[in-house]
């Protein structure tokens, strides 16, 4: 079945990169989208950017400077980093499925990493 | 950027009631809308794609509505399950994006 799972540090000093792994089973990351997002007491669920089947990324403009996102489909990995840390990216980061190319919204999750942003 | 303006922000009822939650686009958006149900602790959870169209392992008493810059979730007849909070989300253009949630409590 399909299953998506994050790991990531937990803890993340300000200045310092954030950096996420979302591995993957039940389906292969070169037929689907790879969605981004994030849960943060300041702004509630935010689309952080997504990589297409294909290997293209795309990204919210509000993280586009400090924000990359890859993959690494021999290992069935998509990868999150995003560098200049704030508190106020403290929340929980969300790997999802896009259900099919083309309908960006999201019929799987993972269940999600809690990083905290602090000193 | 689209912004979703949910509401009511929070919706206490009593188990067995029918609700309706709202959630208004600030430009049209044909029916690029789509509803996730999130309990605590828990991650999102797709109810309802494209305003109104079911999802396979959904229960049946959730249904949505509208088109343009008007939708609506309903609910039929709540259930203790159903006590969480409620988000939509756009798809009409870049970037997604979410509202900012109804929560259903318990009255």
């Amino acid at each position: 079945q399909v299953q998506l799972k994050e790991t990531g540090p937990g803890l993340v000093q300000p200045t310092q990169t954030l950096s996420i792994t979302c591995t993957v089973s039940g389906f292969s990351l070169t037929s689907y989208y790879m969605q981004w997002v994030r849960q943060t007491p300041g702004k509630g669920l935010e689309w952080m950017g997504f990589i297409r089947s294909g290997g293209s990324t795309e990204y919210n403009s509000e993280f586009k400077s400090r924000l990359s996102i890859s993959r690494d489909t021999s290992k069935n990995q998509v990868f999150l980093k995003m560098n200049s840390l704030k508190t106020e990216d403290t929340g929980v980061y969300y790997c999802a499925r896009e259900d099919r190319v083309g309908a960006p919204y999201f019929d799987y999750w993972g269940q999600g990493v809690m990083v905290t942003v602090s000193s | 950027d689209i912004v979703l303006t949910q509401s009511p922000a929070t919706l206490s009822v009593t188990p067995g009631e029918s609700v309706s939650l709202s959630c208004r686009a600030s430009q049209g958006i044909s029916t690029s809308i789509h509803w996730y149900q999130q309990k605590s602790n828990e991650s999102p959870r797709l109810l309802i794609k494209y305003a109104s169209q079911s999802i396979s392992g959904i229960p049946s008493r959730f249904s949505g509505s509208g088109s343009g810059t008007d939708f609506t979730l309903s609910i039929n007849r709540v259930e203790s399950e159903d006590f969480s909070v409620y988000y939509c989300q756009q798809s009409y253009s870049l970037p997604l994006t979410f509202g900012s949630g109804t929560k259903l409590e318990i009255k």
